[in-house]
């Protein structure tokens, strides 16, 4: 079975523009959830969809924003991009709420 | 304001030594806590816990939670170079909020 999937896997953009990553779960998973990890931190959590409807949702700007597809697959959306918000994004899948995660290899995206 | 601390936040040791990683939270909603493996990019899960006093366990690496006094420790015996990586414990209430994690390096 496919784990979960992410793309692209490496994206450079300059500051000011957008980026649109996308997260496929787990077949059977109808959670996912989005992480912003910069390098020495841990996972920051950014928002959680279960069932297309916005479960939770971290301390990041209204610049972020995402969405949940009726074939449970995501995308995370993020605009005006700034030199900070340079890290490996992850997109994690979940069968319940809570339960375990299952992570994607992530979307790193540089910001010049 | 909720948090979660790892200590300590790196650690080198030699082969077939044996560590001992800690992870305290504080956090409004309690459910659960996990522990995970991060090598390159994918955290990979290893444990979940819920109940106070009852480890688990899988090969070398053992776990267990006290909710009383807001902690988790991660033991890890008879260390090999490929438990070399970052070692991240995350808490679970209204979301998943997980620590800095500890990098752990393992010598031949």
């Amino acid at each position: 079975d496919a784990g979960v999937t992410q793309s692209p896997t490496h994206l450079i953009k300059t500051r000011g523009q957008h980026v649109t990553l996308r997260c496929s779960p787990i077949s059977g998973h109808k959670s996912v959830s989005w992480y912003q990890q910069v390098l020495g931190q841990g996972p920051q959590f950014i928002f959680q969809y279960y069932e297309k409807e916005e479960r939770g949702r971290g301390n990041f700007p209204d610049r972020f924003s995402a969405r949940q597809f009726p074939n449970y697959s995501s995308e995370l959306n993020v605009n005006a991009l700034l030199l900070g918000d340079s890290a490996l994004y992850l997109c994690a899948s979940s069968f319940l709420i809570p339960g375990e995660l299952f992570f994607g290899e992530g979307s790193r995206l540089t910001v010049l | 304001e909720d948090k979660v601390v790892q200590s300590p936040l790196s650690l080198v040791v030699h082969e077939g030594d044996t560590v001992t990683l800690n992870c305290s939270y504080e956090v409004t909603n309690f459910r659960s806590l996990l522990w995970y493996k991060q090598e390159k990019k994918a955290p990979t899960f290893l444990f979940m816990l819920t109940s106070s006093g009852i480890e688990k366990k899988s090969g070398r690496l053992s776990s267990i939670l006290d909710k009383k006094e807001l902690f988790s420790i991660l033991n890890i015996t008879a260390t090999q170079t490929g438990d070399s990586a970052v070692y991240l414990c995350a808490v679970s209430d209204h979301d998943m909020r997980f620590g800095a994690g500890t990098r752990l390096t393992v010598k031949p």
